[in-house]
């Protein structure tokens, strides 16, 4: 048992260029999340889904698109990466959007 | 936005009680209210959830008065291996769907001493 997994650990990007964050999570939760944290800075959630099929804006959406791929996987992508988007990027999933969420190791983004 | 307000920073030493604040004026009837504890490099991790009253497992226990509007963390006897970053969460109702949008605060960074 896994619980949740990011890939990847760690990525620079130069300015413009794209990625996709991957994210999955093996207890059969229905709800799942993306959020960023700045040095120094609390979590801020950028979209969540709160179960499959669905997918919502959080408190920062803009620069960033969401798929949930199945109830197990939830992607985070950055069309044209900005300096502004250089953060550690954290997945969580919970039973359902009110309980408790696991959270992933993370994934810290450089954008140059 | 419902916001939530905590000290920035606690100091401790071990053995003592620990207890953390936080605000939540503007909390929504059904939301629940939930710390997580934070190590640097590493993901949150849950602490405990609570709805009313009062909580506890294992680890801490939650304090929340009847108007809901704060709750309080408490961590008995804390060690060097409880300094970290703990943050207390809210739910959040944006106007499209009046669903639960989870909002953390600031967190509060706790420093245990020797």
């Amino acid at each position: 048992n896994a619980g949740v997994t990011q890939t990847p650990k760690f990525q620079v990007l130069k300015t413009g260029q794209s990625m996709t964050l991957q994210c999955a999570q093996d207890m059969n939760h229905n709800s799942m999340y993306w959020y960023r944290q700045d040095p120094g800075m609390g979590l801020r959630l950028i979209y969540y889904s709160a179960s499959e099929g669905t997918t919502d804006k959080g408190e920062v959406p803009n620069g960033y698109n969401v798929s949930r791929l199945n109830k197990r996987e939830f992607s985070l992508r950055l069309e044209s990466a900005a300096p502004s988007q250089t953060s550690v990027y954290f997945c969580a999933s919970s039973e359902a959007v009110e309980r408790e969420q696991y959270f992933g190791p993370g994934t810290r983004l450089t954008v140059t | 936005l419902a916001k939530t307000t905590q000290p920035i920073s606690m100091d401790s030493y071990e053995g003592q009680e620990v207890n953390i604040t936080c605000s939540h004026n503007n909390i929504a009837t059904n939301d629940y209210i939930t710390w997580y504890q934070q190590f640097p490099s590493q993901g949150p991790r849950f602490i405990i959830q609570g709805y009313k009253t009062k909580v506890t497992n294992e680890v801490a226990s939650l304090f929340i008065p009847a108007d809901r509007k704060s709750s309080t963390l408490s961590l008995p006897r804390v060690s060097l291996s409880d300094t970290a970053v703990y943050y207390c969460l809210v739910g959040d109702e944006y106007p499209r769907g009046g669903s639960y949008i989870p909002t953390f605060g600031r967190g509060t960074s706790l420093i245990v001493h020797p």
